[in-house]
Formats: C-alpha cells, sequence, structure tokens
C-alpha cells in the first residue's frame, strides 16, 4: 500500500545550520506531497505542499520538491532558527483516490541557540 | 483566519465508557475528517465525511467508532465502548474539496483509564 518514509529523529542543530529531512513515499499515480509541523502542545499545520512532480513548495523559508524520479520531497531550510524546533511530518495523498493523508512517522527537530 | 476549533482538549475515561470528541470545521469546507496519534507513533487516518456520509474509512474505524455531523457547524467521533488502546490524540481537520489541502484542528488528547 501506499506509505512515506521519513528519517529517524531527533534531528538537534545549532541556529543558522542547514536542515534537510529526507522523505520518501510509495505510492501508485500521482499523489499530493505535504510536510507538515507540530509545535510542542498544538495541533499539526501545513508548512507547504507540492501537488505534481518538479513542483517546488516553500514557506517560511522551508522549501521541498517534489521529485518523481526519486520518489523523494526532502524537506531544506538555509538557516534553522530555535523557533524552528517542533515536529515534521511529511504526508501524501492520493489523487483521485481517496481522501486519506497518509503520513509519515515525523522527525523531531531541536534547535539550540 | 478560520480555523478548526476542538473540545475538550483532554479527556479522561474508564474503559467501556462511551465518549463523544467535538470538532467545529472551517465554515465553508465541505469534507471533514478524523485522526488519531497514538503517542510515540504516526499519525493515522480514520475516516473522512462529505455530504452527511462516510466517504473513507480505516480498518481502525470499527464498528465501535461512528461520526455525525447533528448540526450545520459541529463534526462529532463517537467511541461506544473504550479500550485502552483507544488512548491517544484525535484530531479532526476540514478541507474545502476533495484532494484539498487539509486544515487540523489543535486535538483531543484521551485517556482511557
Amino acid at each position: 500500500g501506499d506509505s512515506v518514509t521519513q528519517m529517524e529523529g531527533p534531528v538537534t542543530l545549532s541556529e543558522e545550520a542547514f536542515l534537510t529531512i529526507n522523505c520518501t513515499y510509495t505510492a501508485t499515480g500521482y499523489p499530493s506531497l505535504f510536510w507538515y509541523v507540530q509545535y510542542p502542545g498544538e495541533g499539526l499545520q501545513l508548512l507547504l505542499k507540492a501537488t505534481k512532480a518538479d513542483d517546488k513548495g516553500s514557506n517560511k523559508g522551508f522549501e521541498a520538491t517534489y521529485r518523481k524520479e526519486t520518489t523523494s520531497f526532502h524537506l531544506e531550510k538555509g538557516s534553522v532558527q530555535v523557533s524552528d524546533s517542533a515536529v515534521y511530518f511529511c504526508a501524501l495523498i492520493r489523487n483521485q483516490a481517496g481522501t486519506a493523508l497518509i503520513f509519515g512517522k515525523g522527525t523531531t527537530l531541536s534547535v539550540s541557540s | 483566519e478560520p480555523e478548526v476549533t476542538q473540545t475538550p482538549s483532554h479527556q479522561v475515561t474508564q474503559m467501556g465508557q462511551e465518549v463523544i470528541l467535538r470538532c467545529v470545521p472551517i465554515s465553508n469546507h465541505l469534507y471533514f475528517y478524523w485522526y488519531r496519534q497514538i503517542l510515540g507513533q504516526k499519525v493515522e487516518f480514520l475516516v473522512s465525511f462529505y455530504n452527511n456520509e462516510i466517504s473513507e474509512k480505516s480498518e481502525i474505524f470499527d464498528d465501535q467508532f461512528s461520526v455525525e455531523r447533528p448540526d450545520g457547524s459541529n463534526f462529532t467521533l463517537k467511541i461506544r465502548s473504550t479500550k485502552l488502546e483507544d488512548s491517544a490524540m484525535y484530531f479532526c481537520a476540514s478541507s474545502l474539496g476533495d484532494g484539498e489541502t487539509q486544515y487540523f484542528g489543535p486535538g483531543t488528547r484521551l485517556l482511557v483509564l
């Protein structure tokens, strides 16, 4: 079945470091891809999305590019801040084949000053 | 900015008791969802709801679970006879259309004793 695999955490970085969180997916057809973020004590917030191959989603300095050839959607940020500390979830939804978001296990990011 | 709200934020119940979790989706959204996240595990899809009926459900969503939209604003998840393994964070989400971005509420943390 369809699935999302994320790199294991936690990821610990110093402020202003470069961030990459790897995400790969398995899906039939052409899913839409998402990154959600969960700050401590809060719900899931959409960070960015991409709906077709080679699309780049971006928001708040974060970017991810939909790579069909490698079935990947890696999240990157050039310079992280302490306020970016959160759990990051990669997810997919199967276009024209259901409404369920399928999530990865989440990656915890901790940024220290 | 419109948001999804959920009540209560926390609920403690005894095994075998019925619980109802409540959600108010974004007002012009047409699709509604429930997800759960057992502590330390991935977010899992339970059910989606459109036009007053279930459009998709997972194998987790068995006969113990039901959903309802009792009026024009609320969307509820009922667990008829709770089990210890139902302890989790339950998230409600809504979207404007099928396959569109899902917006999540802050969650209800359910603890079954």
